[in-house]
């Protein structure tokens, strides 16, 4: 089964504007949640992360937003940049009982048009 | 270079033939994951180590794949007898486990071709 899925296989915005990438889970017990970008042929890199003791967690132009309820996270870059198109892949860890290993989402392909 | 390396970056082999994939961590990390990922596919767990002990084993590492850490230091991922479908970017990827918190450094992979 899917635990972390990302429903959106692609996104395409303008350079300076907003963009939201989504992530939904169905796993209570994760309690921690990352952000990586992928380019072509490079391993993923971390991006930003959160715990679930919080709501939201913001480093420079990544915020990233978790409702725990509805058990879905989001990835907002503000504002897009031709270089932030990649493969965005949002992952989660229960620490407590998986060892902290990751369950990645399928990715999302965000191109950032000029 | 300070980050996880990998080593090959590319393997083409036949099918049937062994082959042996090595990581070496960011050198204070105490933990070494190994994950694969397919095409369209978000890397998938495989097993991992604290320090020499391997601790968890995926359910997709079968019996044809096994993994070391000698000395808490590098990792050997090998897989027996290849198939078409081991065909894959195997990931290596290290954390330093110091409390709460699990942001993993990832190499840059190695690619499998199985033909």
């Amino acid at each position: 089964d899917q635990q972390v899925k990302q429903n959106s296989p692609s996104l395409s915005v303008q350079e300076g504007r907003i963009s939201i990438l989504n992530c939904d889970y169905t796993n209570s017990m994760f309690d921690y949640f990352l952000w990586y970008k992928k380019y072509p042929a490079e391993g993923p890199t971390f991006l930003i992360s959160i715990s679930s003791i919080k709501d939201k967690n913001e480093d420079g132009r990544f915020t990233v937003f978790l409702n725990k309820s509805a058990k879905h996270l989001s990835l907002h870059i503000v504002p897009s940049q031709p270089g932030d198109s990649a493969v965005y892949f949002c992952a989660a860890a229960g620490w407590e009982t998986s060892g902290s290993r990751l369950t990645f989402g399928e990715g999302t392909q965000l191109t950032v048009n000029p | 270079d300070t980050g996880v390396s990998q080593d090959p970056r590319h393997k083409i082999t036949k099918r049937g033939q062994n082959v042996t994939f090595r990581c070496d961590p960011i050198s204070e990390h105490n933990r070494l994951y190994w994950y694969r990922q397919t095409l369209g596919q978000g890397p998938e767990f495989l097993t991992y180590f604290q320090n020499e002990a391997q601790l968890e084993k995926s359910r997709l590492l079968s019996d044809r794949f096994s993994a070391e850490r000698p000395k808490g230091s590098f990792s050997t991922l090998e897989i027996q007898r290849t198939e078409q479908g081991d065909s894959a970017m195997y990931l290596c990827a290290s954390t330093l486990l110091l409390g709460f918190g699990n942001e993993q450094f990832f190499g840059p992979g190695t690619r499998l071709t199985v033909l």
